[in-house]
């Protein structure tokens, strides 16, 4: 596709769902990334894929989080057991490699009540 | 982690007018970029620029990566430029990820 797509766009889920949000790169780009984003702030980096391999999670919260990219193309953020403070714009880039430029996909806003 | 800082973190101005956004970060860097977070949420691409001077239009950007600090420059302002502003950098050595400043919001008033 001409960018990064992300859906669902917005997702409301009650206490304690599962939630998956998706991520679609930009045809022919390597690496994949994950970001948060809180109200009023900049992006704060999840984890990120080079291909199919995962090759960073520091930034996962907890174990609650989990990604995956399994065919090298799109990716899955799963988050189980949804809290309240897991509110928030989940954001997804791609580049064509580590050290390139990242573009980033429109976000989903994902509201937990 | 690397720190990075924008500045100022509010900036009003009047259509027309010229500005600079500063970004300082705390170490060394493979890359930096601007982003413009625009009212609907998305982030766009304004700059990619590790070292150097780049321009676009009514938009340039100087990076000094030996002193650690990047300038976003706009001139004759307009409405549409509204949003936030935010500077992202990648450490040297630490992984790919992009660390992103707290943001400049600019709004420009007609």
């Amino acid at each position: 596709g001409a960018g990064v797509s992300q859906s669902p766009r917005y997702k409301v889920t009650k206490r304690g769902q599962d939630v998956a949000l998706r991520c679609d790169p930009i045809s022919g780009h390597v690496s994949l990334y994950w970001y948060r984003q809180a109200l009023g702030q900049g992006p704060e980096f999840l984890t990120y894929f080079n291909y199919e391999a995962q090759q960073d999670k520091s930034g996962l919260p907890n174990d609650r989080f989990s990604a995956e990219r399994p065919e090298g193309s799109i990716s899955t953020l799963t988050i189980q057991r949804t809290e309240q403070r897991d509110s928030a714009m989940y954001r997804c880039a791609s580049s064509l490699a580590g050290m390139n430029e990242q573009y980033f996909g429109p976000g989903t806003r994902l509201t937990v009540t | 982690g690397i720190q990075v800082e924008q500045s100022p973190p509010d900036l009003i101005l009047q259509e027309g007018a010229n500005s600079t956004l500063r970004c300082n970060f705390s170490d060394s860097v493979n890359n930096l970029q601007w982003f413009h977070q625009n009212p609907w949420g998305q982030l766009i691409n304004l700059f990619y620029i590790p070292s150097g001077t780049k321009q676009n239009g009514r938009l340039s950007a100087t990076t000094v990566a030996t002193e650690r600090y990047s300038l976003l420059y706009i001139s004759s302002s307009q409405t549409t430029d509204s949003g936030v502003y935010f500077c992202a950098v990648e450490r040297m050595n630490a992984g790919n990820m992009l660390t992103f400043g707290g943001g400049t919001r600019l709004m420009v008033k007609p």
